[in-house]
């Protein structure tokens, strides 16, 4: 089993709509969460950090389910800009600070 | 702007040449830095850690005598892909954190193709 586990897509999706993502991960102990977004060719830049209450940032909500070993990223009103590649991270902490395990990646496009 | 640099961004070289890739913390000092490559189409994958003033911990699997990887200063990390063959082109990432926080920053990449 993956450590940390994303279904690939690709999510095709119009302008407008809302689309989820989920993710989860194997290791219990694991810390720290992440929805980084990767466009082509290109390294991944953070989008946001997943806290244990749920956050939202602007049109992006995502949501952490400790029992389930389960993260959720949801984009409202999707924008073309938005079409990329979403990585859920996540920080084992199992010894080695900082070192981020990383899913296969959910890819996004938003359609006009 | 850019808080973790890499260099080069791109490099076309021929298979038996060494190739050497920066990592520079812009703003902040590194004690530890992360190395990671990536395929086409799948996700990144750790190669080692980078710790200033000592070896670096390679993961399972990763080759130490032809990734070297050298710390010798709070902001900078070099990975020196030796004998560079074919199987070894991919894109090579590296990230950096600040003393404080657990956010992680990363450089823009290096496409490595060998032909």
């Amino acid at each position: 089993r993956k450590e940390v586990e994303q279904d690939p897509g690709p999510f095709n999706v119009p302008e407008g709509a809302t689309v989820a993502f989920n993710c989860t991960y194997s290791n219990s102990a694991s810390q720290s969460f992440f929805w980084y977004r990767q466009d082509c060719r290109k390294e991944p830049k953070l989008l946001m950090s997943v806290y244990s209450s749920g956050n939202e940032d602007g049109r992006f909500t995502a949501q952490l389910n400790r029992a389930s070993q389960y993260i959720s990223l949801l984009i409202r009103d999707s924008k073309l800009s938005d079409s990329a590649t979403y990585l859920c991270v996540v920080n084992p902490r199992s010894g080695n600070t900082g070192k981020l395990i990383f899913g296969q990646g959910t890819t996004l496009q938003v359609k006009p | 702007g850019a808080v973790v640099s890499q260099h080069p961004s791109w490099v076309i070289c021929k298979s038996g040449t060494s190739v050497k890739i920066e990592c520079r913390s812009l703003d902040f000092q590194a004690t530890t830095m992360f190395w990671y490559r990536q395929f086409p189409k799948q996700s990144l994958m750790l190669m080692a850690t980078s710790n200033e003033g000592s070896k670096a911990t390679y993961e399972q699997g990763v080759e130490k005598d032809k990734f070297l990887i050298n710390h010798a200063s709070l902001t900078l990390s070099t990975l020196t892909v030796t004998s560079a063959h074919p199987e070894d082109s991919s894109f090579y990432i590296c990230s950096a954190h600040p003393p404080i926080g657990n956010i992680q920053y990363f450089g823009a990449g290096t496409r490595l193709s060998v032909l």
